[in-house]
């Protein structure tokens, strides 16, 4: 079964701090995406990379980066925290090969920007 | 432009009635369709998609490309069926991003 680990289930940080949020997943996945889930606008993509080291800006991309160094790690950084980052974060990845491969989730990450 | 609408952001349903969240995509090619569900507490997992053509805990949907929709229908709703449910297109294209519906909140009413 697929594990797609996010380093935290909470987390509470202060505005203008930097910000990592970090995913693993365990099947040898080419593809990576990071979410974020918000009441009523469902989920908004940030950021996905297909390959170790590329990475491609999805709807949402400002105020945020990614980093892709080893194939089973994508990690989300938000430069300078502000308080409209406060979400749900999901990380999720997927089989290469054919772009129409199901999506594997993590739990999520509630971050609070204070 | 490629979108996939939800119309109804909440849907309450009794128990033991029909169900049918809606969802109508606009893509120009031939997308793949997905839903996903998250059941309280549990993390967004893949509930069926449309090449499969299985019925996953009673729900189907079939894929209409006249009308452009894949609606998820379940003749008898169950309690545990409450969750939050999103529709999602695949693209062909590798190049074209995957898209995802708002969602719609399945409330089921004992």
């Amino acid at each position: 079964d697929v594990k797609v680990t996010q380093s935290s289930r909470y987390l509470v940080k202060r505005t203008g701090e930097k910000v990592f949020l970090e995913c693993v997943q365990d099947m040898d996945h080419e593809n990576m995406f990071w979410y974020r889930q918000d009441p009523g606008l469902g989920l908004r993509l940030i950021y996905f990379s297909y390959d170790v080291k590329m990475k491609e800006k999805g709807d949402i991309p400002e105020g945020y980066s990614v980093s892709r160094e080893k194939k089973e790690r994508f990690s989300l950084i938000l430069e300078s925290a502000s308080t409209n980052q406060t979400s749900m974060y999901l990380c999720a990845s997927s089989k290469q090969g054919r772009s129409n491969q199901p999506q594997h989730f993590g739990d999520g990450t509630r971050l609070s920007i204070l | 432009a490629q979108r996939v609408t939800q119309p109804e952001k909440l849907l309450s349903v009794f128990k033991g009635a029909p169900v049918e969240l809606k969802c109508n995509y606009s893509y120009s090619g031939s997308p793949e369709l997905f839903w996903y569900v998250q059941y309280s507490r549990q993390r967004l997992q893949l509930l069926l998609r449309h090449i499969s053509r299985e019925s996953i805990k009673g729900f189907t949907a079939d894929l209409n490309k006249g009308e452009t929709s894949f609606h998820l229908k379940k003749p008898f709703a169950q309690e545990e069926d409450s969750a939050m449910y999103y529709c999602a297109l695949s693209p062909m294209n590798r190049d074209d991003k995957i898209i995802f519906g708002k969602g719609t909140r399945l409330h089921i009413l004992p």
